[in-house]
């Protein structure tokens, strides 16, 4: 039974630069969400994709943005980098977006903005 | 807006101690979920356990033990007779229901545990 995957798992990119990560969910499972966790804290709401729609989104400005294909991957793509947006990017998927579903984490992407 | 303390940023205990760490979490909500998650130095989240505001009822499983106190808002994860494989980032999450559909995680800071030899 796969668990979440992501890829890439490093990725370096330079100020200005867009960049795409990819998220596959677990087995069974047909709700995406994305979080950023910078060094040292908890993760942070993105986005849940669920039905191939953005259902909610977090404090995060329009740079950021994703998608959902039929069969439930999901993409998150950063435009216009900043140092800031250097981070571990986590992709969960859950059966269905309910509150009371846990949510599976990805081993994520590490992404540095030199 | 909820909000998710975890006080404790460090703890480092000797393997076989117990340890317990802190959760305190707000919400405006009366139905919510908590959890806990693991995070080793791989970087994946594992999830450990989910408890509804409903069920108060303590659990153990193996050497893992949750307190949920809802009069204090205290949802305390304890392990019992640690070893070097629990070093890992604990995080605890309070679901949050977003509108008529989607639901998202609110994390505390974490809490670094290291068990030494």
């Amino acid at each position: 039974d796969a668990g979440v995957t992501q890829s890439p798992t490093h990725l370096i990119k330079t100020r200005g630069q867009q960049v795409t990560l990819r998220c596959s969910p677990k087995s069974g499972h047909d709700t995406v969400s994305w979080y950023q966790q910078a060094l040292g804290q908890g993760p942070q709401f993105i986005f849940q994709y669920y039905e191939e729609e953005e259902r909610q989104r977090g404090n995060f400005p329009d740079r950021f943005s994703g998608h959902q294909f039929p069969n439930y991957s999901s993409e998150l793509n950063v435009n216009a980098l900043l140092l800031g947006d250097s981070a571990l990017y986590l992709c969960a998927s859950s059966l269905g977006s309910l509150t009371n579903q846990p949510q599976h984490f990805g081993d994520g992407t590490r992404l540095s903005i030199l | 807006a909820q909000k998710v303390t975890q006080a404790q940023t460090e703890i480092s205990v000797v393997e076989k101690e117990d340890v317990t760490l802190d959760c305190v979490y707000e919400t405006r909500d009366t139905t919510y979920y908590l959890f806990w998650y693991k995070q080793p130095p791989s970087g994946e989240l594992v999830f450990l356990i989910r408890r509804n505001s409903f069920d108060e009822q303590n659990e153990i499983s193996g050497r893992y033990s949750w307190n949920f106190q809802k009069s204090t808002s205290s949802f305390n994860f304890t392990i019992t007779a640690s070893q070097v494989v629990d070093s890992a980032v604990y995080f605890c999450a309070l679901s949050e229901p977003l509108g008529t559909s989607g639901s998202r995680l609110t994390f505390g800071e974490g809490t670094q545990l290291t068990v030494n030899p």
